[in-house]
């Protein structure tokens, strides 16, 4: 079975630094997608930033951007120029091709300090 | 706008009052599923529905039940509601996933219920 593995619960940054979250999974599928999730106050879960696995060129979406090392099975993401709304839980999620559901890892909580 | 959305949003019941969570999505989406969310454990995923009429466990489906007479709809039934099943749900959906095509294997979440029983 696929696992997302999350290894800092906690992060910190100074607003306007870079900031990277850290997730690593196992599979032995060769054809996936990864997520990178975010979950502020209100609960709600939105889609932050999507890599197709058969694509080698990292995604990017503004601030956000992946680092996807697929022989190593890493997913990073990284957060530029950090803003205040930018705090909250980001959860890395795993979907397998066809696959009926997202595996997520734990969650790192992100704090943006002033 | 593209939405899936849930009720009620927050609810306080007591054990073994049946209840129903509703979930509608307007994106003509085939698959739908619902997850829970508790401290230290992420999303697991209760049921899932690939289309109408089409439904089949998750990883944590012990205590309830789910139907899909409608494409738009997924309600989360919960017989008799216990403490350990105080949570925070999440209602998703996606088109059915096809190779090649990663916006189809995006998987859209509800604002979420949360549930406590007592």
């Amino acid at each position: 079975a696929q696992t997302v593995t999350q290894s800092q619960p906690e992060m910190s940054v100074q607003e306007a630094e870079t900031v990277t979250l850290s997730c690593t999974y196992d599979t032995s599928e060769s054809d996936y997608y990864l997520f990178w999730y975010k979950q502020p106050p209100s609960r709600q879960m939105i889609l932050v930033i999507r890599q197709e696995a058969y694509k080698q060129q990292n995604a990017t979406e503004n601030r956000f951007s992946v680092n996807f090392q697929k022989a190593a099975k890493s997913f990073s993401l990284k957060i530029s120029d950090s803003q205040l709304g930018d705090a909250a839980m980001y959860f890395c999620a795993y979907r397998g091709q066809g696959a009926q559901k997202l595996v997520f890892g734990q969650g790192t909580r992100l704090t943006i300090n002033p | 706008e593209a939405q899936v959305t849930q009720n009620p949003r927050y609810l306080i019941t007591v054990t073994g009052k049946k209840l129903t969570v509703t979930c509608s999505q307007n994106m003509n989406h085939e698959y739908m599923s619902w997850y829970r969310q508790d401290p230290g454990l992420g999303l697991r995923q209760i049921y899932y529905s690939m289309n109408v009429e089409v439904t089949d466990k998750g990883d944590v489906p012990e205590g309830y039940k789910v139907s899909r007479k409608e494409k738009r709809n997924f309600p989360l039934i919960l017989e008799s509601p216990s403490p350990n099943q105080t949570s925070l749900y999440f209602c998703a959906s996606s088109p059915t996933p096809l190779p090649g095509q990663g916006s189809g294997n995006t998987i859209y979440f509800g604002e979420g219920s949360w549930l406590t029983v007592v």
